[in-house]
């Protein structure tokens, strides 16, 4: 596609409930990256993907969240028995080889209730 | 520990005005780059500085970078009611061996640009 997509945009859960976002990437971006906002903070690293593995998943908050990618395409990060500090924006992000810049989605702005 | 430090946290200006952002960081980098989001969604890639260069200017923008202070600075010259948004450096260190991109990001800086 032209561009990153993440679905859903905004998403509300019970606490926990499991949830599931989507990132699509640019097509022939091997490198995909997670991020996550909490309300008014700069982004905090989640993990990275290159091609279908990820080399890098040092920002997982803890053992409720992981993620895959398929086909070194789309990616989903799942979060298991959500808990109300959760809540935040969730960014997908793909580049080339990681050295000229991100694109970035629109995010799912996951709330737990 | 904080990588990039953005300061001030928030800048309120006129439109025609120029708006200065600075970014201090810790550990050596690659690169620097800046990015703005706009409503707390996605965020826009800006402009992106190699380590071993001191300035880069891209339309309204100008960045420098000065390594031995590990500190950068974002100039918005003549600016616009439009570029009201959270302005953010993001780090990509270059410690642990080759990077593969990996950005550290830092809490942002808001501009408001008044019409």
């Amino acid at each position: 596609g032209a561009g990153v997509s993440q679905s859903p945009s905004n998403k509300v859960t019970e606490k926990g409930k499991d949830v599931e976002l989507r990132c699509d990437p640019i097509s022939g971006h091997t490198a995909l990256y997670w991020y996550r906002q909490s309300l008014g903070q700069g982004l905090e690293f989640l993990i990275y993907f290159q091609g279908n593995s990820a080399p890098d998943k040092s920002g997982l908050p803890s053992d409720r969240f992981s993620a895959e990618r398929t086909g070194g395409s789309v990616s989903t990060l799942t979060i298991q028995r959500t808990q109300q500090e959760d809540s935040a924006v969730y960014l997908c992000a793909s580049s080339r080889q990681g050295t000229n810049g991100y694109t970035f989605g629109s995010g799912t702005r996951l709330t737990v209730v | 520990s904080q990588q990039g430090e953005e300061d001030p946290q928030a800048l309120s200006i006129q439109e025609g005005e120029n708006a200065t952002m600075n970014c201090s960081y810790k550990t050596s980098i690659n690169n620097l780059q800046w990015y703005r989001q706009n409503s707390g969604r996605g965020l826009v890639h800006l402009i992106l500085i190699r380590s071993n260069e001191r300035e880069k200017h891209s339309g309204r923008l100008r960045v420098t970078l000065d390594t031995s202070k590990k500190s950068s600075s974002l100039l918005i010259t003549a600016s616009r009611a439009a570029d009201t948004a959270s302005y953010f450096c993001a780090t990509d260190s270059a410690a642990g061996g080759t990077s593969y991109g990996k950005l550290t990001f830092g809490q942002g800086t808001i501009l408001t640009v008044h019409p």
